[in-house]
This record gives structure tokens, C-alpha cells and sequence, in this order.
């Protein structure tokens, strides 16, 4: 049981806008950014959007995130096939004083 | 470019030790907070263990506390994670990151496998 919660699975067809979500609490999401992190099969992990909606360079603008209360959402607009991926948010918990993963998600083009 | 090659994963008995290395290269090593994360087959990320860029300070998660030690040598740009008292649930693959100014685990490296079994 993950400390942040996102849904097992997600799906999309091409050129669709796929949102998923992390949800927390408020001693991590309510009080710390959120990266989320993208991870191609067989693969290691892939920094996406750090702060909560800042984007690494070579990031596409396709991908957006976002920060309300204890919750935060990852975008994907412009759905491509090579977006097919797992995708984990992840954030420091005051209470835990550590990291914590979301259990992540699989997104699958149909 | 940013590098971090981990090394030392392989096979060991349970209740066994193994040392995992992760040597980095294309940043200021010494300026760089460092992470170990871990991925069980089929399973999602799990934070195992940080270090701030000068050792002061070691964070770890509960299920790898007072068995894993997480450690760094500045001078040979080298990370490394002590394994003790293994369990066949410490079996993952094990990635190392780095912090990246303020962004963490910016850069991973392409991660080492520890199978835990008799």
C-alpha cells in the first residue's frame, strides 16, 4: 500500500488528453512539490515534471502537471504511442522523513 | 552528459551482505545530494536511502533501517549502499539518482539487480 495513491491503469487513444492522478496528505502533497517520473518498458525512470509543473528541457510541452490541496495530476495532451509507460509521482513526507512513491500507473494507446 | 553507473548486484543467500556501487560522471559529484531507489519484478519505485553531498546526513525508509548503510567516497565520485541481513523481499532491481539543484532524483542511473535466495 502506497503512501501516495494513483490508479493502476489508464488508457487513451492517439491524439487524446490523458490526465492521472497522486493523492497524499497533508504531510507530503499538502506541504511539498511533486515530481512525476516516466518509466518506458524495461527501462529505468525518467524525470518529467519537477516542482509540480516545471518541465526538464527535452521534456515535450505535451506533458503538464498540476497541485491542488493534498492532490496532483499529470497531463498528457496530444496522447502519442511512445507515451506508453508507467508514470510515478513521488514527494518528501514531514511525517515519515523520507521519499514516497506513488504506486504508479500504466498507461496504455489503445 | 550526466552518468551513474551502478554495479555490484547479483546473487546472495538470505541473511547475506552485498556492497552496490554507483560511480557518476558530467556533474559536481561532491556538490550532489544522492538517492538509492529500488524496483521489485513487476512492482512499482521505492525509495530505499538519501545522502546530502557532503554525508552529514542519511535518510532511510523503514524497511531497509539499521540493515542497509548508505555512504559516499567525494574523491572517487562513487556512491554506495552496505546490504545486511538480506530478505528475499530486498530482491529488486536497484537504481541510483541524484539531486539536481533543487530537483530531486533529476538523473538515474540504469540500475543493478540483487536477488535474494537460497
Amino acid at each position: 500500500q502506497s503512501v501516495l495513491t494513483q490508479p493502476p491503469s489508464a488508457s487513451g487513444t492517439p491524439g487524446q488528453r490523458v490526465t492521472i492522478s497522486c493523492s497524499g496528505s497533508s504531510s507530503n502533497i499538502g506541504s511539498n512539490t511533486i515530481n512525476w517520473y516516466q518509466q518506458l518498458p524495461g527501462t529505468a525512470p525518467r524525470l518529467l515534471i519537477y516542482s509540480n509543473n516545471q518541465r526538464p528541457s527535452g521534456v515535450p510541452d505535451r506533458f503538464s502537471g498540476s497541485k491542488s490541496g493534498t492532490s496532483a495530476s499529470l497531463a498528457i495532451s496530444g496522447l502519442q504511442s511512445e507515451d506508453e509507460a508507467d508514470y510515478y509521482c513521488a514527494a518528501w513526507d514531514d511525517r515519515l522523513n523520507g521519499w514516497v512513491f506513488g504506486g504508479g500507473t500504466k498507461l496504455t494507446v489503445l | 552528459q550526466v552518468q551513474l553507473v551502478e554495479s555490484g548486484g547479483g546473487v546472495v543467500q538470505p541473511g547475506g551482505s552485498l556492497r552496490l556501487s554507483c560511480t557518476a560522471s558530467g556533474f559536481t559529484f561532491s556538490n550532489s545530494g544522492l538517492h538509492w531507489v529500488r524496483q521489485a519484478p513487476g512492482k512499482g519505485l521505492e525509495w530505499v536511502a538519501f545522502i546530502r553531498y557532503d554525508g552529514s546526513d542519511k535518510y532511510y525508509a523503514e524497511s531497509v533501517k539499521g540493515r542497509f548503510t548508505i555512504s559516499r567516497d567525494n574523491s572517487k565520485n562513487t556512491l554506495y549502499l552496505q546490504m545486511n541481513s538480506l530478505r528475499a523481499e530486498d530482491t529488486a532491481v536497484y537504481y541510483c539518482a541524484n539531486n539536481f539543484g533543487v530537483v530531486d532524483f533529476h538523473y538515474w542511473g540504469q540500475g543493478t539487480l540483487v536477488t535474494v535466495s537460497s
